[in-house]
């Protein structure tokens, strides 16, 4: 079984961007959760999908966003960047939710300049 | 807010064993994680503990104290390829039935010849 893709693997962009990051989960799971990793504040919880609905979401800006499509693909938005932005963004997939063990994806780099 | 405290780094000897501890202090519990990070790559699971007590699993065992807000990772006979970040993660009730999973900053672990 294929694991969890992300695309793009490394993005740089420059402060007041946009950018759109996309992540297909394991054939079968229907949870995709995001998360942003930095070395200051480690890995936190942006938010979580479950058959295109958004069901929890962690404390950031309105600037984060998200969607999940019929087939379980999910893509997470931030617009205008700002340099605080750079992260290594982890999407990570379960059948039910990530009350279970989570699959991560390798992650996106971004570089916000 | 959460808090959730695991020691920075560690180092230890091929092997070894090396107990890294996590403490946590969060509104409600539903379940700790344990995860490996290795640098570059996506967090793995290791062990999920939701009841007091130790669970083990190979080389690896996970152990909980509820009461304490407690944890630990144990990993026995180290080998160089268990150098890496390991990730304590806690789930608390939330708004919804999943609640909230908040991780800790990691440790990292270096493990010498």
């Amino acid at each position: 079984k294929a694991g969890v893709t992300q695309t793009p693997r490394y993005l740089i962009k420059t402060r007041g961007q946009q950018v759109t990051l996309s992540c297909s989960p394991i054939s079968g799971h229907r949870s995709v959760s995001w998360y942003q990793q930095t070395p200051g504040q480690g890995l936190q919880f942006l938010f979580e999908y479950f058959s295109e609905t958004q069901r929890n979401k962690g404390n950031f800006p309105g600037r984060f966003s998200g969607r999940q499509f019929s087939n379980s693909r999910s893509e997470m938005n931030v617009s205008t960047l700002e340099l605080g932005d750079s992260a290594l963004y982890l999407c990570a997939s379960s059948f039910q939710g990530y009350q279970e063990t989570q699959y991560f994806g390798p992650g996106t780099r971004l570089l916000v300049l | 807010g959460q808090n959730i405290d695991q020691p920075t780094e560690m180092t230890a000897t091929e092997g070894a064993i090396v107990q890294i501890n996590c403490t946590y202090q969060t509104s409600g519990f539903n379940g700790l994680f344990w995860y490996q990070q290795h640098a570059g790559e996506a967090p793995t699971f290791l062990s999920y503990n939701v009841l007091d007590g130790l669970e083990e699993k190979g080389r690896f065992s996970s152990f909980l104290s509820r009461s304490k807000g407690y944890s630990y990772l144990l990993l026995k006979e180290l080998q160089m390829k268990d150098s890496a970040s390991y990730l304590c993660a806690v789930l608390t009730p939330g708004g919804s039935t999943l609640g909230r999973l908040y991780f800790g900053r990691g440790t990292q672990l270096t493990v010498w010849p």
